[in-house]
């Protein structure tokens, strides 16, 4: 089955300091992983993909995120939080076998900077 | 600009009482897709179109039917709102063929409210 794990219900981290959320996934065949960032009462947005390449991508507001594909996981992280970064974030992926052009999504990590 | 725009952005519904929900795109995407998203949960697809195709998830209720009468617009409806329907409702879009052609483009949302 195809899935996408998000560990860690929530997350904390003091301005100015790096952040880590963590993603891992299960998909047969090449995966094409993303993060989404969704503020309160709106819409998810886009932050960044992987699809081929290299490993480490960067993204939207200085996010970055590093394919592991022996750990089959794909972390977001950013060297220094701020506080404005306060919202639900959520891992997708999309492969193969995932059903045509159907995306599926995390759990969601709720990260907290704190000021 | 807004790209993907969804009226109302807040709907009141009494039980049972037929409710649409709207979704439209500046994008010309060729696939969109119908989520419902409850307390900060994950996106639950309902179903997507691509182009006039349309893609019923296997656990979406026949409560919820869809139209897409053309490549901008597209409508939820829901027949008889129970309770458990109350959850924000998001559309998104996605093009297959073009330049970000895997990830996709969310709408505001459409909060909806069973009374």
């Amino acid at each position: 089955a195809q899935s996408v794990a998000q560990p860690e219900d929530q997350v904390n981290v003091a301005e100015g300091n790096p952040l880590t959320v963590k993603c891992t996934y299960s998909v047969s065949g090449n995966p094409y992983l993303f993060w989404y960032v969704q503020y309160p009462n709106r819409g998810l947005q886009f932050l960044l993909k992987y699809i081929t390449g290299d490993n480490l991508v960067k993204g939207s507001y200085g996010f970055e995120a590093e394919f592991n594909k022996s750990q089959t996981s794909f972390h977001l992280k950013k060297p220094s939080a701020l506080v404005s970064d306060s919202a639900l974030y959520f891992c997708a992926v999309r492969g193969p076998n995932t059903g045509g052009f159907k995306t599926i999504f995390g759990a969601g990590t709720r990260l907290f900077v704190k000021a | 600009d807004a790209m993907v725009i969804q009226n109302p952005r807040y709907q009141v519904t009494q039980f049972g009482k037929p409710v649409t929900l709207s979704c439209s795109q500046t994008l010309n995407h060729n696939v969109m897709y119908w989520y419902q998203q409850k307390s900060s949960q994950a996106p639950k697809l309902l179903f997507h179109y691509y182009d006039k195709d349309f893609n019923n998830e296997a656990d979406t209720p026949d409560n919820f039917q869809s139209r897409r009468p053309n490549t901008s617009f597209c409508f939820l409806d829901i027949r008889s709102p129970g309770l458990g329907d109350a959850a924000m409702y998001l559309c998104a879009t996605s093009d297959p063929w073009g330049a970000s052609s895997y990830e996709q483009y969310f709408g505001p949302g459409t909060r909806l409210t069973v009374t």
